[in-house]
């Protein structure tokens, strides 16, 4: 079965400073997606980034960009520059490529972006 | 934009009672689920329905029942509300071919007292 670790369940950054959290998983498969998920508080979760793993070239997104390392099995997100709105809780998810009904998640890490 | 609705963002039942969840999406996607987030446990699958009146089973099904009599639309019922149902409940849509994201409700927050 598959899993998905968050070791960090809270963290905080400055503000314009970089933070990286950790997601570490673990698979038997070799074709699968990544993701990094981000809820603010009392709002909806939104995808932030998304990376798949027969892609070598890790993903960016503006300010967001992942740490892909396949052979590891860890895909760590770094946020440049953080702003106050990026203060939320992030989740990592795993899902397969033959199944995209089978996402699974890490138990969330907790950003706060301090003034 | 996808959007995905769900019927309320607070509901507070009572032990015993039969609660509907209901969560409505607008684009046409063939798979919908319904996930509880606990704080450090993250999201955990009850159900998921891969087309209209089909249903598969998540990890923790039990006290749990979904209904889908139409594409847009998959409803959570809970038969018989217990306080260990207390949660926040999301639902979430995907399409069934492409780069395999989810797009999410905003969430119920229920409270069975």
């Amino acid at each position: 079965a598959q899993t998905v670790t968050q070791s960090q369940p809270e963290m905080s950054v400055q503000e314009a400073e970089t933070v990286t959290l950790s997601c570490t998983y673990d698979t038997s498969e070799n074709n699968y997606y990544l993701f990094w998920y981000k809820q603010p508080p009392s709002r909806q979760m939104i995808l932030v980034i998304r990376q798949e793993a027969y892609k070598q070239q890790n993903a960016t997104e503006n300010r967001f960009s992942v740490n892909f390392q396949k052979a590891a099995k860890s895909f760590s997100l770094k946020i440049s520059d953080s702003q106050l709105g990026d203060t939320a809780m992030y989740f990592c998810a795993f899902t397969p490529s033959y199944n995209n009904n089978d996402m699974r998640f890490g138990a969330g890490t907790r950003l706060t972006v301090k003034p | 934009d996808v959007k995905v609705t769900q019927s309320s963002r607070y509901l507070v039942k009572r032990t015993g009672e039969k609660v509907f969840l209901e969560c409505v999406q607008d684009m046409d996607h063939e798979n919908m689920f319904w996930y509880r987030q606990d704080p450090g446990l993250g999201l955990r699958l009850i159900y998921f329905s891969y087309d209209v009146k089909m249903k598969e089973k998540g990890d923790i099904p039990e006290g749990y029942s979904v209904s889908r009599e139409k594409k847009e639309r998959f409803s959570l019922i809970l038969e018989s509300a217990s306080t260990n149902q207390t949660s926040m409940y999301l639902c979430a849509s995907s399409s069934g071919q492409g780069l395999r994201e989810q797009y999410f409700g905003p969430g119920t927050r229920l409270t069975v007292t």
